[in-house]
């Protein structure tokens, strides 16, 4: 059975940095493309990044330079590092799993990050 | 920066059939856009619907089908039920690793 965790969720003061980890079982993260996706409280789905299995790495233009996605396919688990923390940067985070053509097949439960002073 | 576009809120009655739309602030839908749509209900993950613009992910039912109509991918209900009443969102895959999500469409089964 496929199964994201998320973790490393929490609240952080804006300028801070923080890394979130998702977790994969039921498949290896190295064979498929790996993304994450932000939900802003009361607002709609917003990718963030996506990590293919040629380890080449995409961001959405607002976090370019801040976040870095990363895997450790030893630990089957997805990264990503956030610097320079903004307020508007408070999200859940969600994994997903992604195929060519299929975009995003599954997903975590989400952890959430709260940006704030 | 193009924007993906969805309806904000839809209503259908018990038993009735929706369309939900998903189009492009420039230019028009293709399957080129691999376009998928996913069901949120509130404080849960987004559950995978269709994929591949018309391809039903595992468990989903038959009620749910994903198609292109004119210049938007669409989603089409029929025989709403009351357990439908979510938020659904479309992503387009807009080539060179970036894909974009439409705003989400609130839907109401009353």
């Amino acid at each position: 059975e496929v199964q994201l965790v998320e973790s490393g969720g929490g609240l952080i003061q804006p300028g801070g940095s923080l890394r979130l980890s998702c977790a994969a079982s039921g498949f290896s993260v190295s064979n498929f493309y790996m993304t994450w996706v932000r939900q802003a409280p009361g607002k709609g789905l917003d990718w963030v990044s996506v990590i293919h299995t040629s380890d080449n790495t995409d961001y959405t233009d607002s976090v370019k330079g801040r976040f870095t996605v990363s895997r450790d396919n030893s630990k089957n688990t997805l990264y990503l590092q956030m610097n320079s923390l903004r307020a508007e940067d408070t999200a859940v985070y969600y994994c997903a799993r992604g195929r060519p053509a299929y975009n995003f097949d599954y997903w975590g439960q989400g952890t959430l990050v709260t940006v704030s002073s | 920066q193009t924007v993906v576009t969805q309806e904000p809120s839809f209503s259908v009655s018990p038993g009735g059939a929706v369309t939900l739309t998903c189009g492009l602030s420039s230019g028009s839908v293709s399957t080129s856009y691999y376009p998928s749509w996913y069901q949120q209900t509130p404080g849960q993950a987004p559950r995978t619907l269709i994929y591949n613009t018309n391809i039903r992910s595992s468990g989903v039912p038959d009620r749910f089908s994903g198609s292109i109509l004119g210049n938007k991918a669409a989603l089409t209900i029929t025989g709403a039920q009351a357990d439908d009443e979510s938020d659904y969102y479309c992503v387009l895959y807009m080539g060179s690793g970036i894909w974009v999500f439409g705003g989400g469409t609130k839907l109401t089964v009353l």
